[in-house]
């Protein structure tokens, strides 16, 4: 069985720019959530969605915004860089529902490696 | 302000000796817990987890244990290899239906030869 994909692996971007990652879950899991990791601050919540709805959001600008498609696919879309964008983004497919309920677990993808020069 | 709190950022062991990682949390909703090992490159992977309701859960070579009255937590590895080198998270999942895991800010763990 497949994993997490992210795509791509690395990006460089100038600020002020916008950018779009991509995320193809777990087959069957419906579920996708993004994190942002930067050195020293773990993984911050981003945004979870589920069968194309966005079910919780962090505490993030709205700078950052993502999608979910029919096929389960997300994309997360960060306009206006900054140069404190800079991190690895990381997906993660559930099952059913992120942390939801009891032992429901992630699945991460490899993460896109953003710098923002 | 942090909800899962990973105090120390880096541990050095020696091979075939015990690893001990902690973990504190502040929110006392938090009913089960999991930790995740990241190599560089790599995204997270599921190591073990404990509910709220246990005190200890083993899996091989791993142990977590759990204090409620004191919100903390701790993983331990025995013995160390060096192929467990890896940033370690602690993370916390509330009982609140939508909310979603909370990540600690990770421990890395450089087991020597």
């Amino acid at each position: 069985k497949a994993g997490v994909t992210q795509t791509p692996r690395y990006l460089i971007k100038t600020r002020g720019q916008q950018v779009t990652l991509s995320c193809s879950p777990i087959s069957g899991h419906r579920s996708v959530s993004w994190y942002q990791q930067t050195p020293g601050q773990g993984l911050q919540f981003l945004f979870e969605y589920f069968s194309e709805t966005q079910r919780n959001k962090g505490n993030f600008p709205g700078r950052f915004s993502g999608r979910q498609f029919s096929n389960s696919r997300s994309e997360m879309n960060v306009s206006t860089l900054e140069l404190g964008d800079s991190a690895l983004y990381l997906c993660a497919s559930s099952l059913v529902y992120a942390g939801g309920i009891g032992d429901e677990k992630l699945f991460f993808g490899s993460g896109t490696q953003l710098s923002v020069l | 302000d942090q909800q899962v709190k990973q105090n120390s950022p880096s541990l050095s062991v020696q091979e075939g000796r015990i690893s001990i990682l902690n973990c504190d949390y502040t929110n006392s909703m938090f009913d089960y817990f999991l930790w995740y090992k990241k190599y560089p490159a790599e995204g997270p992977t599921f190591l073990i987890s404990i509910s709220s309701i246990k005190d200890k859960n083993e899996d091989g070579r791993f142990t977590v244990f759990l204090n409620k009255s004191a919100k903390h937590l701790s993983l331990h590895i025995v013995p160390s290899q060096p192929g467990d080198s890896a940033v370690y998270f602690c993370a916390a999942n509330p009982s609140n239906y939508g909310q979603n895991f909370v990540f600690g800010p990770g421990t890395r763990l450089s087991v020597l030869p």
